[in-house]
Order: C-alpha cells, then sequence, then structure tokens
C-alpha cells in the first residue's frame, strides 16, 4: 500500500520569506500523480499544485513550487515571498496513474505566517 | 457550476442516532469518495464509488454505508453514530482515469455526543 508521510506537523515563516514544506511517500509504481493541497481556516480543500511523476521538470504555480525527486520519493513545496493568506493546513497526497485510483494523504503541516 | 455540495455543514449527534451526510457533483464525474479528516492522521478514505451502481470500502468503512443510485449523488449513512465518529467529512469527486485533483465539497463537522 502506498503511504505518505509529512514529518513537519507545524511550519512559520515570516512574511515575504521562503518556506519548504516536506513530503515523502511510498510507492512500487513508476507511474502516479502528486499533489499539495491547502486548507485555510474555511476548511475548504485547494489543489495548489500537481506533479506528473514521469516528467522530470519541476511543477511551478506563480510563488508556489516544487522539488520532485523521483529516486529519493521525495516531494517538497516552496513558497517563495509568503503572504499571510498562506496560512492553511497543507496537505500532500498521492495517486496512482491507473484509473480511477484512490487519493492518499499525508498528515499535514500546520503553516503560520507572521507579519 | 456549483461543483460539489455537501450538506448539512454542521450535525451534532446522540450516540447510536442515524443519519445521512448528503454530497451532490454537477460535474459529470465518474469517481465519487468519501473521507473523514482528524487531527494528526490527514484525510482518510471510507467509501469511494467509480459509477452509479459500483461502490468500494476504503481504509476506515466500519460504521458507514453508502450508496450511488445517479452519477451525481454519493450519501454517507452513519447506522448508528458513536462518538469515535466524531470528525470532519469530505465528499471528493473526479473524472475516471485522469490525474486531475479532486474536487472536495466544504466539508461536514460531526459531534457525537
Amino acid at each position: 500500500a502506498q503511504t505518505v508521510t509529512q514529518s513537519q506537523p507545524e511550519m512559520s515563516v515570516q512574511e515575504a520569506e521562503t518556506v519548504t514544506l516536506s513530503c515523502t511517500y511510498d510507492t512500487s509504481e513508476s507511474d502516479y500523480y502528486l499533489f499539495w493541497y491547502k486548507q485555510p481556516p474555511s476548511r475548504q480543500m485547494i489543489l495548489v499544485i500537481r506533479q506528473e511523476a514521469y516528467k522530470q521538470q519541476n511543477a511551478t504555480e506563480n510563488r508556489f513550487s516544487v522539488n520532485f525527486q523521483k529516486a529519493a520519493k521525495s516531494f517538497s513545496l516552496k513558497i517563495s515571498d509568503s503572504q499571510l493568506g498562506d496560512a492553511a493546513m497543507y496537505f500532500c497526497a498521492y495517486r496512482r496513474e491507473t484509473s480511477g485510483s484512490r487519493l492518499t494523504f499525508g498528515e499535514g503541516t500546520q503553516l503560520t505566517v507572521n507579519p | 457550476n456549483a461543483g460539489v455540495t455537501q450538506t448539512p455543514k454542521f450535525q451534532v449527534l446522540k450516540t447510536g442516532q442515524s443519519m445521512t451526510l448528503q454530497c451532490a457533483q454537477d460535474m459529470n464525474h465518474e469517481y465519487m469518495s468519501w473521507y473523514r479528516q482528524d487531527p494528526g492522521m490527514g484525510l482518510r478514505l471510507i467509501h469511494y464509488s467509480v459509477g452509479a451502481g459500483i461502490t468500494d470500502q476504503g481504509e476506515v468503512p466500519n460504521g458507514y454505508n453508502v450508496s450511488r443510485s445517479t452519477t451525481e449523488d454519493f450519501p454517507l449513512r452513519l447506522l448508528s453514530a458513536a462518538p469515535s465518529q466524531t470528525s470532519v467529512y469530505f465528499c471528493a469527486s473526479s473524472l475516471w482515469g485522469r490525474g486531475d485533483g479532486y474536487t472536495f465539497g466544504s466539508g461536514t463537522r460531526l459531534t457525537v455526543v
């Protein structure tokens, strides 16, 4: 079974600084997808960024980028120029390439942004 | 386009009571699922469905039932509520065969006393 691990229950960053959230996963598959979701206090789950395992290039969405290390099974999220609105719980998630496969989540990292 | 609609947003139940959490999506997504979120444990899969008439169990199915009579609706039934089912519940959907992330409902906070 696939597992996803986020080893940082809590992180903090100063406004305008950069922070990196860690995620590791375990799988025997070669094709899969990885995601970062943001959950603000409103509770809504918001997709931040996704990465296809067959792509070597790291995904980027504005201030959010990932460092995908397939051999190390590592998938970290970097938030640049942190803003107060980035404060949230962040979840790393894994999905096999197989049609209709389930999404497996990590435990989450609570990010605090200090003004 | 409403996306995924979950009702109710909040609910308090007494131990032993039953209830149904409603989930509807208007995106013609084949795949629908229910997760529960507990502190320090992320989101865990309860049940999922790959199409009308087809359902299967996830990681933590005990105490819950589902059915999928239409593509749009995927209700979650708590048969006899227990305090251990106090949690936040999310319904999510996605297209079949795509590597897209899921679209989530806004969640239901359930407290069982």
